[in-house]
C-alpha cells in the first residue's frame, strides 16, 4: 500500500523567503509527526498531531514554524523568514497510535522526506 | 533534561561478526523502546519494539534488549552482512502524555566483506 509521501523532495530557497512543505501520511493513521534532521545529526521532534486532540508543538524551535493539518489527513509544515540554520531535512511520520498505547500501533512510517537549502 | 546516547563513532565489522550498538538514556522512564534503521537519503524504517517490562525481544537475526535499573538498551545483528550496513536510531516513548518519541543520534555501522 501507500506509503507516506512528502513534497518537495527538495526545497532551495533563499534567506527570508518563507516556505511550506507537504505530508500525506498513510491513510487511517491519527497521528502525524514532524521532526528536522541536520546533517550527521539526530532526529529533533517538532510538531505532533493526534486525533482532535490540541497539537505538541513543544519541539517548534521559533515562532517562525509553524504547522496544520486538516482532519487525519494532509499536513503542512510552513517556515517563515527563512534562516541559514534552517537548512535540514524535514521528515514526516505516522502511526496508529492512541493516546497512552504502547503496542505496535505506536510504530511510526516516515516519509522519504524534503531537503531545505536556505541559502 | 531527557538525554540519549549513541555511540557516535561509527562501528567498522567484519562480515558474520555480531554487531552490537548501544543506546543508554538519562532522565527519562520510558514504557518502550524503538529501534529504526536510516539509509542514506532515506527516512527511518522501523525494526523492533521492546516494552519496559521485557528483557529481551528477537526478531530473525536482530536481537534487542533492555535494562531499566542501568537505563541502556543493546541492538545486536548476528551474522552481519554487507547490506545491515546503515545508521541505526533507538527512539524512547511513552514516558509522557503524548506518544512522541526521542531519538538519539544514531550510530553507523558498517560491515566488511
Amino acid at each position: 500500500g501507500a506509503g507516506v509521501s512528502q513534497s518537495p523532495s527538495n526545497k532551495v530557497t533563499e534567506k527570508g523567503k518563507d516556505v511550506e512543505l507537504r505530508c500525506d501520511p498513510i491513510s487511517g493513521h491519527t497521528a502525524l509527526y514532524w521532526y528536522r534532521q541536520r546533517l550527521g545529526q539526530g532526529l529533533e521532534f517538532l510538531i505532533y498531531f493526534q486525533g482532535n486532540s490540541a497539537p505538541d508543538k513543544s519541539g517548534l524551535p521559533s515562532d517562525r514554524f509553524s504547522a496544520e493539518r486538516t482532519g487525519e489527513s494532509v499536513s503542512t509544515l510552513t517556515i517563515q523568514r527563512t534562516q541559514q540554520e534552517d537548512s535540514a531535512v524535514y521528515l514526516c511520520a505516522s502511526s496508529l497510535a492512541l493516546l497512552g498505547g504502547s503496542g505496535p500501533r505506536d510504530t511510526q512510517y516516515f516519509g522519504p522526506g524534503t531537503r531545505l537549502t536556505v541559502l | 533534561s531527557q538525554k540519549i546516547e549513541q555511540n557516535s563513532e561509527a562501528l567498522n565489522i567484519q562480515e558474520g561478526k555480531t554487531a552490537t550498538l548501544t543506546c543508554n538514556y538519562t532522565n527519562y522512564s520510558p514504557a518502550y523502546l524503538q529501534w529504526y534503521r536510516q539509509d542514506p537519503g532515506r527516512g527511518p524504517v522501523f525494526l523492533l519494539l521492546i516494552r519496559e517490562n521485557e528483557k529481551e525481544k528477537r526478531k530473525e537475526r536482530l536481537k534487542v534488549t533492555f535494562d531499566t535499573t542501568l537505563k541502556q538498551s543493546l541492538f545486536h545483528i548476528t551474522a552481519s552482512q554487507p547490506a545491515d550496513s546503515a545508521t541505526y536510531l533507538c527512539a524512547l516513548g511513552g514516558g509522557g502524555a503524548t506518544n512522541k518519541l526521542i531519538f538519539g543520534t544514531g550510530t553507523l555501522l558498517a560491515v566488511q566483506p
